[in-house]
């Protein structure tokens, strides 16, 4: 089925250790957004990609760093994991600027723990 | 940072029953709302996707209505059914392309 592709689905880290989440869409759209969740909190922005070759940071970009590998793929990378990075971080993909009108298409999620 | 609030947090309802719940946003350099259809272990899913003041959308039982200029919207279930049970997530956009998500409301419909 098209849609959005995280990868892995689970992960436990220790503090200080890195690690690259995975992003693939199949819908050819421009723009690919990077959300976390954590409890009594809403999703918040950590990083977008409006287009290929473009990045920008979002509400909470500090811990964080990402490529947009190609149109297709959006990865999000933590040098030293902390703590507070513990939470359920979301892909979504939209057409550029359709986010106003269809809304996004997220990934299913990775839930992401740091010991 | 932007305030997105829903009410209730969470919400039981008899299967049958009628519903609703609220969306809060800040009125100014409003651009779009969007609500989203969230189910256990699945992704979140766009139900509607409103941009004017006045707007409402439909789709089956499920409808939204939306008021810009004092920052709310709606969304009302007629006759829910267990399968309507999810979380509900408002999201926020602004004239800054960037969306506010609301913490969401959980629906539990008891058979």
């Amino acid at each position: 089925n098209a849609g959005v592709t995280q990868t892995p689905k689970f992960q436990v880290l220790k503090t200080g250790q890195s690690m690259t989440l995975q992003c693939a869409q199949d819908m050819n759209h421009n723009s690919m957004y990077w959300y976390r969740q954590d409890p009594g909190m809403g999703l918040r922005l950590i990083y977008y990609s409006a287009s290929e070759g473009t990045t920008d940071k979002g509400e909470v970009p500090n811990g964080y760093n990402v490529s947009r590998l190609n149109k297709r793929e959006f990865s999000l990378r933590l040098e030293s994991a902390a703590p507070s990075q513990t939470s359920v971080y979301f892909c979504a993909s939209s057409e550029r600027g359709a986010q106003y009108f269809y809304g996004y298409t997220f990934g299913s999620g990775t839930r992401l723990t740091v010991v | 940072i932007l305030n997105v609030e829903q009410s209730p947090q969470s919400l039981h309802v008899q299967e049958g029953d009628s519903t609703n719940f609220t969306c809060s946003f800040p009125s100014s350099n409003f651009y779009a709302l969007h609500w989203y259809r969230w189910e256990t272990a699945k992704s979140p899913e766009a139900l509607f996707v409103m941009t004017l003041n006045g707007d409402e959308k439909k789709k089956g039982r499920i409808s939204a209505t939306l008021n810009t200029k004092e920052g709310y919207s709606y969304l009302y279930i007629k006759g829910s059914q267990p399968e309507d049970s999810a979380t509900y997530l408002c999201a926020f956009g602004n004239t800054g392309n960037q969306f506010y998500f609301g913490t969401g409301t959980s629906l539990t419909v008891i058979p």
